[in-house]
């Protein structure tokens, strides 16, 4: 457990559905991640939320929208996916952004196929 | 560009000693992180090194040359609970992670 929650754990949807994944940290955080895993590949940064302020977006296509409402919750908004999609999400959190020992602390992921 | 690389699997015995190997080539350099992350499960945190030289912490050291681009793990003592993927992460000038694709460790009794 390292205080890190997501929501669904699995999900599996159509091309045309929409969904949110949900992250949740009580580590009193100010920094949130969403990355994408994908078999024997890099994780790949999506977004970085520092203080509920987006400081990074790298390249996302827009089908994937991030929310962060406050610094405990991430959300991932997901509409009209693509299959190449399907990957393991996962949310962390880190105590600041920028840091030099800026250790990222994961939650359990979601695995998302698209159909 | 910025590149990680670690071999994509390892096998070792119960018992032994393995050492996993991580080379780096970022723009700028703030540290290396190691973690280690079970099937199915959130990659945890093992270790942070930013100065040359080695830091052990049980069973597991992490060791880091920044003059060559190194960095290995080594894990002593191998159980099977040990077998997971276990990622290299070199932080950039502008404090951004690299990722490598992870290594697989297979332990065998």
């Amino acid at each position: 457990e390292t205080g890190v929650t997501q929501t669904p754990r699995h999900l599996v949807m159509g091309m045309t559905n929409k969904k949110s994944l949900k992250c949740e940290q009580h580590l009193g955080h100010n920094a949130m991640y969403w990355y994408k895993q994908s078999a024997k590949k890099p994780l790949e940064l999506m977004f970085v939320y520092n203080f509920k302020e987006q400081t990074e977006n790298n390249s996302v296509p827009s089908r994937f929208s991030p929310e962060c409402p406050n610094s405990s919750h991430l959300f991932l908004h997901l509409h009209t996916l693509q299959p190449e999609d399907s990957a393991l999400y996962l949310c962390a959190s880190s105590q600041d952004k920028g840091g030099g020992a800026d250790t990222q602390y994961f939650g359990p992921g979601t695995r998302l196929t698209v159909l | 560009g910025q590149n990680i690389d670690q071999p994509t699997e390892m096998t070792a015995t119960e018992g032994a000693i393995v050492q996993i190997n991580c080379t780096y080539q970022t723009s700028g350099f703030n540290g290396l992180f190691w973690y280690q992350q079970h099937a199915g499960e959130a990659p945890t945190f093992l270790s942070y090194n930013v100065l040359d030289g080695l830091e052990e912490k049980g069973r597991f050291s992490s060791f880091l040359s920044r003059s060559k681009g190194y960095s290995y793990l080594l894990l002593k003592e191998l159980q099977m609970k040990d077998s997971a993927s276990y990622l290299c992460a070199a932080l950039d000038s502008n404090y951004q992670l690299i990722w490598g694709a992870g290594t697989k460790l297979i332990i065998k009794p």
